[in-house]
């Protein structure tokens, strides 16, 4: 069965400061991988995909994410931070064959931006 | 274009009632999915719906149930309510499924006193 596990369940950092948010995956195959942000309050908002092609991924809000087979991984990085991205972050992994669509999430990890 | 949108917002319910959800997906979008978040198991699947037939199910008991009609809105019912039901429940439409993304409405929050 697929599974998503992202390490950290808080990060803090300053304004301006670069963030990296961490995600492993576990799936037979290549997935299909998905960053989401869920503001309090919020439902969840895609910043950014991953089916195939450029492993490099850019999103919304400045938001880029690299997928590494080798390492299993899609961590989520941002150059600069900016206060408004205080949420929390959900890593996503969908299969690529078969006919189950759902979305398997990590945990969620809580970003807190300092001014 | 409006997006997904769920109704109610919020309810408070006790244990043993049941209750019923509304998920309306953004026009034209056929799959529609539920997700119920908790704070302890996180975000997970409840079930998927296109085209009026449930398409994939995940590991909730039978009291969790759920239908979709010809204009692609979608409801949940959950029966027999416990207080582990709290939860926000999610609701996502897409076009149909593969490879297209999920948009997600803003949640019922369901409280089970």
């Amino acid at each position: 069965a697929q599974s998503v596990t992202q390490p950290d369940i808080h990060i803090t950092v300053s304004e301006g400061a670069s963030l990296e948010l961490r995600c492993n995956y576990s799936y037979g195959a290549t997935p299909y991988l998905f960053w989401y942000v869920q503001s309090p309050g919020q439902g969840l908002q895609l910043l950014l995909k991953y089916f195939s092609g450029d492993t490099l991924v850019q999103g919304i809000k400045g938001f880029e994410a690299e997928f590494k087979r080798s390492q299993s991984s899609f961590n989520l990085r941002k150059p600069s931070v900016h206060w408004s991205d205080a949420a929390e972050y959900f890593c996503a992994v969908q299969n690529s064959g078969g006919s189950n669509y759902k979305l398997t999430f990590g945990k969620g990890t809580l970003l807190t931006v300092n001014p | 274009k409006a997006g997904v949108t769920q109704t109610p917002r919020y309810l408070i319910k006790t244990r043993g009632q049941q209750v019923t959800l509304s998920c309306s997906p953004i026009s034209g979008h056929r799959s529609v999915s539920w997700y119920q978040q908790t704070p302890g198991q996180g975000l997970q699947f409840l079930f998927e719906y296109f085209s009026e037939t449930q398409r994939n199910k995940g590991n909730f008991p039978g009291r969790f149930s759920g239908r979709q009609f010809s204009n692609s809105r979608s409801e949940m019912n959950v029966s027999t309510l416990e207080l582990g039901d709290s939860a926000l429940y999610l609701c996502a439409s897409s076009t149909t499924g593969r490879t297209d993304t999920q948009y997600f409405g803003p949640g019922t929050r369901l409280t089970v006193l």
